[in-house]
């Protein structure tokens, strides 16, 4: 069974501070995708990393696949209270199935 | 367009009932998809769809049933309903990119609890 581990699980932090997140696995990718779910709302994508060693920003989050294609991380800097959510990870196996990561949820405090 | 849209939004059911969710997209996506979302954790695929008559099973389809006849409705139906399935579905389609660079679009999801 493949895995897709993602830490920390939770992580609540004020306003203005930096955070990464991180997800791994054993298993090799064709891509990574980073997701974020708001409460009673599907998963809405932000991201996809292809080739290993990649860097993709998007405004204040700077996304990294590693060079081994099995791990990637996010990491956020200044977070702002409008980036509450479940960020999710999800790993590409071939041209159209993924595995999703366990999940962090996010709380940035005012 | 309207996306994904799933019916209901929440459902109650009793132990050994049935029930369809339904999905529909308007983005003439060929590529279906069925989620289960547990509480606090990622989604696990049930079903998968490439097209219209073509089925396959994903991660966990113990205990479900799919249909694809046609490109805009993927209906996944639940048999003798368990405790064990009350999740939060998702349904999500997307065009079908090459190479994992695809792009899934979700609904609102299905609340479900199975008492």
């Amino acid at each position: 069974t493949q895995l897709l581990e993602q830490s920390p699980q939770f992580l609540s932090i004020q306003e203005g501070e930096n955070l990464t997140v991180y997800c791994n696995s054993s298993s090799v990718f064709s891509s990574l995708q980073w997701y974020r779910q708001e409460p009673g709302e599907g998963p809405v994508l932000l991201v996809t990393v292809v080739t290993g060693g990649e860097v993709k920003k998007l405004k204040r989050l700077t996304f990294q696949f590693g060079d081994a294609r099995k791990d990637s991380s996010l990491h956020i800097t200044a977070a702002q209270p409008g980036d509450t959510g479940l960020y999710l990870c999800a790993g590409g196996l071939g041209t159209y199935k993924y595995i999703f990561g366990t999940g962090t949820r996010l709380k940035v405090l005012a | 367009n309207a996306g994904v849209t799933q019916t209901p939004k929440f459902r109650i059911l009793k132990i050994g009932q049935s029930m369809t969710l339904q999905c529909t997209q308007d983005m003439n996506h060929n590529y279906m998809y069925w989620y289960r979302q547990d509480p606090g954790m990622g989604l696990k695929l049930i079903y998968y769809s490439v097209g219209a008559g073509i089925t396959d099973k994903g991660e966990v389809p113990n205990g479900y049933n799919v249909s694809r006849s046609t490109t805009e409705d993927f209906p996944l139906r639940l048999e003798l309903a368990a405790p064990s399935q009350t999740s939060v579905y998702f349904c999500a389609s997307s065009y079908g990119a090459v190479y994992g660079t695809d792009t899934q679009y979700f609904g609102p999801g299905t609340r479900l609890t199975v008492l």
